[in-house]
């Protein structure tokens, strides 16, 4: 119930392509759903986050889309530039009590292509 | 960069030998999180600090232990070390105590046990 299932493991796309990359989740309590983008020698950097109260949040070329009712989330990159190319991780968290930590999947290396 | 200091970088040491990470938050913040990477089990959450308190535990072994001084920064102590324990050790800092939002990951320590 504690884990978050992230596909696909890796992915390559054309330059000005869109990437999406797909997570699964169990607990219906976890309320805190980000992505962090992580280059080599990198700790993971917060891209961006959802709570379940709304079903889409985009900041620039980069979306969530957020299903409640079939516990899943995803990634969209539009217009995927090189400079994309990391690995990416979705995550999940409750807040509040002694939960107040991040369970990660285990990432999707994106590479794009020139 | 993210403000989070981690040193060192780089570890390498002996099965059986003990090693201490430090950890500097950013300013202003009083949680820290500590995390192990390793490409079997990805990010894994070991243990959360919050002002000096224990906060929250997760998969942390009993060979590991961690604390967090009145200047805020941290520490995580690997005693009795295995091959196994050879990971990449993030820490990360927020300004919350019982979320996980706005955390912002350190560089790491990539930790070798020969």
């Amino acid at each position: 119930q504690q884990q978050v299932k992230q596909s696909p493991q890796s992915l390559i796309v054309q330059k000005g392509g869109i990437s999406i990359i797909n997570c699964a989740y169990e607990n219906t309590a976890f309320d805190y759903f980000p992505w962090y983008q992580q280059f080599p020698g990198k700790g993971p950097a917060l891209l961006i986050a959802i709570r379940p109260d709304v079903s889409e949040k985009k900041e620039g070329r980069f979306t969530i889309s957020f299903n409640k009712s079939a516990k899943q989330f995803s990634l969209h990159i539009m217009d995927s530039q090189p400079g994309d190319s990391a690995t990416y991780f979705c995550a999940a968290s409750f807040d509040g009590g002694s939960q107040g930590n991040l369970i990660f999947g285990k990432g999707t290396k994106l590479s794009v292509k020139p | 960069d993210s403000g989070v200091t981690q040193t060192p970088k780089h570890l390498i040491t002996a099965t059986g030998q003990r090693v201490t990470l430090r950890c500097s938050p950013r300013s202003g913040d009083l949680s820290v999180y500590w995390y192990q990477q390793s490409l079997d089990q990805g990010l894994q959450f070991l243990i959360q600090y919050y002002n000096g308190e224990e906060r929250a535990k997760g998969n942390i072994l009993e060979r590991f232990s961690a604390q967090q001084f009145p200047d805020l920064h941290s520490e995580l102590n690997l005693s009795s070390l295995e091959l196994g324990d050879s990971a990449l050790y993030f820490c990360a800092s927020s300004v919350f105590a019982a979320t996980s939002e706005k955390l912002f990951f350190g560089s790491g320590t990539q930790l070798s046990v020969l």
